[in-house]
């Protein structure tokens, strides 16, 4: 069964600081990892990643895929209260299935 | 676009009643998602439709469960007879044939069952 596993569940920091959040995954025929973001209602699309070594990035948020250990990052920097969301990581295999989510990381950005 | 569009966007019954949940995908799109999210489950897929047709409902947790799609731009879940512990926040989501990958999701529907 595709597993998609993200760490930590919860984190606090301070506005400034630099967050690292993890996804590791263990899919058949792996395809696609994806990042999204939610806030107080539903999920947003932050990045797609399919191969390994390329970094993508979007402002202060960044990420990059390590297909031999099957994992993902999502880096963060100089975090702002905006970014406090709930961050989750999905999977998805080859041929037309859905994504697998993992259960998300809620990360509170304080001032 | 106005993207995906869900009714109600809250919903409070009593258990034991008929719920049903609406949505309408983005224009273009066929591919159509219902989730499920609670916090102690996370993000749950309950059943996905393909043009219209189910392609795999082995999410929906049991036979009260049914979801139906008649036409490209209007999906229902329905849900009979409600219990408490269907009370989650429910999501459909749509894509296209050439990006299933990146969903957009509705508002969400939150389900309170008492």
């Amino acid at each position: 069964e595709d597993k998609v596993v993200q760490s930590p569940l919860s984190l606090v920091v301070h506005e400034g600081d630099t967050v690292t959040l993890n996804c590791s995954y263990e899919v058949t025929n792996f395809r696609s990892l994806l990042w999204y973001k939610q806030e107080k209602k539903a999920p947003t699309f932050l990045f797609m990643l399919t191969s390994s070594g390329i970094e993508k990035k979007s402002g202060r948020l960044s990420s990059i895929l390590d297909k031999k250990e099957l994992f993902s990052i999502l880096n963060i920097t100089a975090t702002q209260t905006g970014d406090s969301a709930i961050y989750l990581c999905a999977s998805r295999n080859s041929g037309n299935t859905p994504l697998v989510f993992g259960k998300g990381t809620r990360l509170s950005v304080i001032a | 676009d106005a993207g995906v569009i869900q009714s109600p966007r809250h919903e409070v019954t009593e258990m034991g009643q008929e719920v049903t949940l609406r949505c309408k995908p983005i224009s273009g799109h066929d591919y159509l998602f219902w989730y499920r999210q609670t916090m102690m489950r996370g993000l749950e897929l309950l059943i996905y439709f393909n043009n219209n047709v189910p392609i795999d409902d082995s999410g929906m947790p049991e036979d009260r469960f049914s979801a139906k799609m008649p036409n490209a731009s209007f999906s229902t879940l329905k849900i009979q007879p409600s219990e408490p512990r269907d009370s989650a926040v429910y999501f459909c989501a749509s894509s296209w044939q050439g990006g299933i990958e990146t969903q957009y999701f509705g508002p969400g529907t939150r389900l309170l069952v008492l």
